[in-house]
């Protein structure tokens, strides 16, 4: 079974870093795209970047660059988002979404749980 | 502000049929594919249509979509309650080295 699983909910004092890791299961992991999508309280979908875990060439959203890095393991079939300087704004939900499937290079077909990282003080 | 235009909310009864819109511009839409999102509260989003109007294994034949020049439609026929979930549109955006945008999400209630 296809499937993505990601680490517990985070709470982080602003300024600070965190990093959420997707473990990928049931598939090749190196065939497919890894992207990162954010989710504020009450707000719509924000891209982040995606991850070629097989090229590890990484491709950050313009807006997050310079604030987001993401990484991965081939010997645990994980990626890991990192951002850091966190500020309020950044409290959301992160998601993990598989891409490049036979549905299209763009199509997030599947999809972690979800990690709520909450900024405050 | 979204870089894809959709409504923020839409309705209809059981039995109908609706329709969402998605705006966008020719760096997004107007040059690559679009694909609907369906998202439940609490919930991760679920895959619902790709390249413009395919459906993924699973998917109900009662969604469709549609693509012209810089704008898009997801169609849902034959409503039924547990319709009821907010919709995205995506498309990847070729400017800014390349991008995936989203619509702001539009809000499906079944009266």
């Amino acid at each position: 079974q296809e499937q993505l699983v990601q680490s517990g909910a985070e709470v982080k004092k602003p300024g600070a870093s965190v990093r959420v890791s997707c473990e990928a299961s049931g598939y090749t992991f190196t065939t497919y795209s890894m992207h990162w999508v954010r989710q504020a309280p009450g707000q719509g979908l924000e891209w982040m970047g995606t991850i070629n875990p097989n090229t590890v060439r990484t491709s950050p959203a313009q807006k997050m660059q310079g604030r987001v890095t993401v990484t991965r393991d081939t010997s645990t079939r994980t990626v890991y988002m990192e951002l850091n300087s966190l500020r309020s704004e950044d409290t959301a939900v992160y998601y993990c979404a598989r891409g490049g499937s036979r549905y299209g290079a763009d199509a997030l077909d599947i999809w972690g749980q979800g990690t709520r990282v909450t900024v405050s003080s | 502000q979204s870089v894809l235009t959709q409504p923020p909310s839409a309705s209809g009864t059981p039995g109908q049929r609706v329709t969402i819109s998605c705006s966008g511009s020719s760096s997004n839409i107007g040059s690559n594919t679009v694909e609907w999102y369906q998202q439940f509260p609490g919930t991760a989003p679920k895959l619902l249509i790709y390249s413009n109007n395919q459906r993924p294994s699973g998917v109900s034949d009662r969604f469709s979509g549609s693509k012209s020049g810089t704008s898009a439609s997801l169609a849902i026929s034959g409503l039924q309650s547990d319709d009821e979930a907010d919709y995205y549109c995506a498309s990847w955006d070729d400017s800014l080295s390349g991008h995936v945008v989203f619509g702001g999400g539009t809000t499906l209630t079944v009266l």
